[in-house]
């Protein structure tokens, strides 16, 4: 059974600085791995998907890394901004049973102007 | 333009009723997911289906029930055996493996 861990549960920082939210996973048995962002109250929003062949993904100010082997992917967020504040989710969606797609419990970002 | 709807946004329910959401997507996407979201909680899956007329339980799917009609719809019917239904539903679809995944904007159910 997969399980999926996301640390830290939250992280509160002054605006600009660099961090690093990290995800883990049990089985790396992965087809890929996405990367969302969840506003208070709204649905997800997909921010960079990796498939298991790919080392990292990059889109502006975001670079997500996957490390397969063992189990373990990281979002890094540049030059962070007020804007940047919601729930970060990461998703690994698995080979073996492709319907089943298990969720972290999130990392809950705020960044202080 | 092609995505998910999930209605109604908010909805209020009297103790011992069922009540069901609606998920409908134009993306031609095979999979379908609904997903349990309590505040400040991660997402737990009730129940997903790959095609149409299948689906499988997810991890937390007593006290609700789905069907498969259609490939672009796929509602969720939340029963009176279900006994803290209060919380943030959201449904999701993904065309492939190695896809992204798209979701809907969520449904807020409420017990009065």
């Amino acid at each position: 059974k997969q399980e999926v861990t996301q640390i830290p549960a939250a992280l509160s920082v002054p605006e600009g600085e660099n961090l690093v939210l990290n995800c883990s996973f049990t089985d790396s048995a992965i087809y890929n791995l996405q990367w969302f962002r969840q506003d208070p109250g709204k649905g997800l929003t997909s921010l960079l998907l990796i498939q298991s062949s790919q080392r990292e993904q990059t889109s502006g100010r975001l670079n997500a890394s996957l490390d397969k082997s063992s189990g373990r992917s990281t979002l890094y967020i540049a030059a962070s901004q007020p804007g940047d504040s919601a729930t970060y989710l990461c998703a690994p969606l698995m080979s073996s049973n492709t319907g089943k797609l298990i969720f972290g419990q999130g990392t809950t970002l705020q960044v202080k102007p | 333009d092609g995505g998910i709807t999930q209605s109604p946004k908010y909805l209020f329910r009297k103790e011992g009723q069922n009540v069901t959401l609606s998920c409908e997507q134009n993306l031609n996407h095979d999979a379908m997911y609904w997903y349990r979201q309590d505040p400040g909680q991660g997402l737990r899956l009730i129940y997903y289906s790959q095609i149409v007329n299948d689906f499988q339980k997810g991890d937390i799917a007593e006290g609700y029930s789905v069907s498969r009609e259609k490939k672009e719809s796929f509602p969720l019917t939340v029963t009176s055996a279900q006994k803290n239904p209060t919380a943030f539903y959201l449904c999701a679809s993904i065309g492939a493996p190695g896809n992204t995944i798209y979701f809907g904007e969520g449904s807020w159910l409420t017990v009065v």
